[in-house]
């Protein structure tokens, strides 16, 4: 089942502008997750953020999680050609025992230099 | 370093053929997975283990089978009841607790 749904689908600036991309969700959570994914390559920790937090930042990132409104967001700031990848959301679901990850659709970021 | 590998990174299924992909990880890691990825799809879950002996289905593992006979290593079977076992797969471990999941660099299996 597909918890995450993720907007845009694709998203394409410039080198040096900030992307924004969103996260929504249906269930409560434990924690929600950002990865990152470049072509052909397995998946990146980017950034946890637990349930009773509200922003978090990591470098160039910060992600912002409202749990009213079940959604969350990933902000790239000063993006760079490196940055181009597809990027995915993961939701901890609670009271699942296990850390059992569902996975939303991604968004694919490709910076133009 | 420490990390997970899948093997091999590209692999062809004949009609009626199980297939099994391996992988292995060093990071003394309680924890592993196996997911499916779609192209342009998420990933979804097949079955996970978080100890030795022991592993649960996820929410696809119909047509595939694992084993967790030692702790470094996880092998997923992809049986001839697979009826659309074309995809991406990767393998990915945590230390338990909400830690993030670590992953290998998948395995693309395709059909003859």
């Amino acid at each position: 089942s597909q918890q995450g749904e993720e907007d845009p689908q694709a998203l394409s600036i410039q080198e040096g502008e900030n992307a924004t991309m969103n996260c929504s969700y249906k269930t409560s959570i434990n924690n929600l997750q950002w990865y990152r994914q470049n072509s052909g390559r397995g998946l990146v920790h980017l950034i946890l953020i637990r349930s009773n937090e509200r922003e978090k930042h990591s470098g160039r990132l910060r992600v912002t999680l409202d749990t009213s409104k079940k959604s969350s967001s990933l902000l790239i700031t000063a993006s760079r050609a490196a940055d181009t990848a597809s990027y995915f959301c993961a939701t901890d679901r609670i009271n699942q025992g296990a850390q059992k990850l569902v996975f939303g659709q991604g968004t694919r970021l490709t910076i133009n230099p | 370093d420490g990390g997970i590998t899948q093997s091999p990174k590209y692999l062809f299924r004949k009609e009626g053929q199980n297939v099994t992909l391996s992988c292995e990880q060093n990071l003394n890691h309680d924890a592993m997975y196996w997911y499916r990825q779609d192209p342009g799809q998420g990933l979804r879950l097949i079955y996970y283990s978080q100890i030795v002996n022991d592993f649960q289905k996820g929410d696809i593992a119909e047509g595939y089978s694992v084993s967790r006979e030692k702790k470094e290593s996880f092998p997923l079977t992809v049986t001839s009841a697979q009826k659309n076992p074309t995809a991406f797969y990767l393998c990915a471990s945590s230390g338990g607790g909400y830690q993030p999941q670590h992953f290998g660099d998948g395995t693309r299996l395709s059909i003859l």
